[in-house]
């Protein structure tokens, strides 16, 4: 089973709309929680964390937790054209680990 | 600021050969990490530094693989003797505190 599960896409919306990138994880006493942006032929940026459930918001981005059911959320409001990338999910896993899983990522395109 | 710099950015060798990876993290980030992608897979953990200090290394593949950090500064990732499975894009990451935050732009290696 693998640690950190995300759909590969592409997911394709259109400018404007709202994005919604899951992700889901096999150990259900994972703590800390990362969203990472890749752009085409460039390096990860790290562009949220979200440590507990609920919601956090950060300008046009919103990540979602929600511990019970093991899967995080990243949700991209009013999407533009330079959003399209692939965004990878990151887990700690528990035993107080400060190194992340990744996953796969979700390669996202927004079509003007 | 300069960000993470790796070199070479892309490196061909025959299997047998050794290769040696540099990663300069971030100035002032006591964090440095190693991670690695093969194609179609996820980004996978190899090392983490904490100064100088190798504070978890269990995502290294085998004793193939040896990972320095002069003084606490840049980094060297060697690979000796180079197999056909080291293929991949090497990641270095490095932040102040855990998470890894800011990844350099990885070295291709391809091995023949």
């Amino acid at each position: 089973q693998k640690e950190v599960e995300q759909n590969s896409g592409p997911l394709s919306v259109p400018e404007g709309a709202i994005a919604s990138l899951n992700c889901t994880y096999s150990d259900r006493v994972s703590q800390s929680f990362f969203w990472y942006r890749q752009y085409s032929g460039k390096s990860p940026e790290l562009i949220m964390s979200i440590y507990s459930n609920g919601d956090k918001e950060d300008g046009r981005f919103t990540a979602q937790l929600n511990k019970a059911s093991q899967y995080v959320s990243l949700l991209i409001r009013d999407s533009q054209p330079s959003d399209s990338a692939t965004y990878l999910c990151a887990v700690n896993p528990s035993g107080g680990s400060y190194i992340p899983t990744f996953g796969r990522g979700t390669s996202l395109i927004v079509h003007p | 600021e300069a960000g993470v710099t790796q070199f070479p950015s892309h490196s061909v060798i025959e299997k047998g050969q050794t290769v040696t990876l540099r990663c300069d993290p971030i100035s002032g980030h006591d964090n440095l990490y190693w991670y690695r992608r093969v194609m179609g897979k996820e980004i996978k953990f190899l090392l983490h530094f904490v100064k100088e200090s190798k504070q978890d290394e269990s995502g290294m593949p085998n004793n193939r693989f040896l990972a320095e950090r002069t003084g606490g500064t840049y980094s060297t990732l060697k690979v000796q003797p180079a197999e056909l499975e080291d293929s991949g894009v090497y990641f270095c990451a490095s932040s102040q505190v855990p998470p890894p935050a800011f990844f350099g732009q990885g070295t291709r290696l391809t091995v023949v």
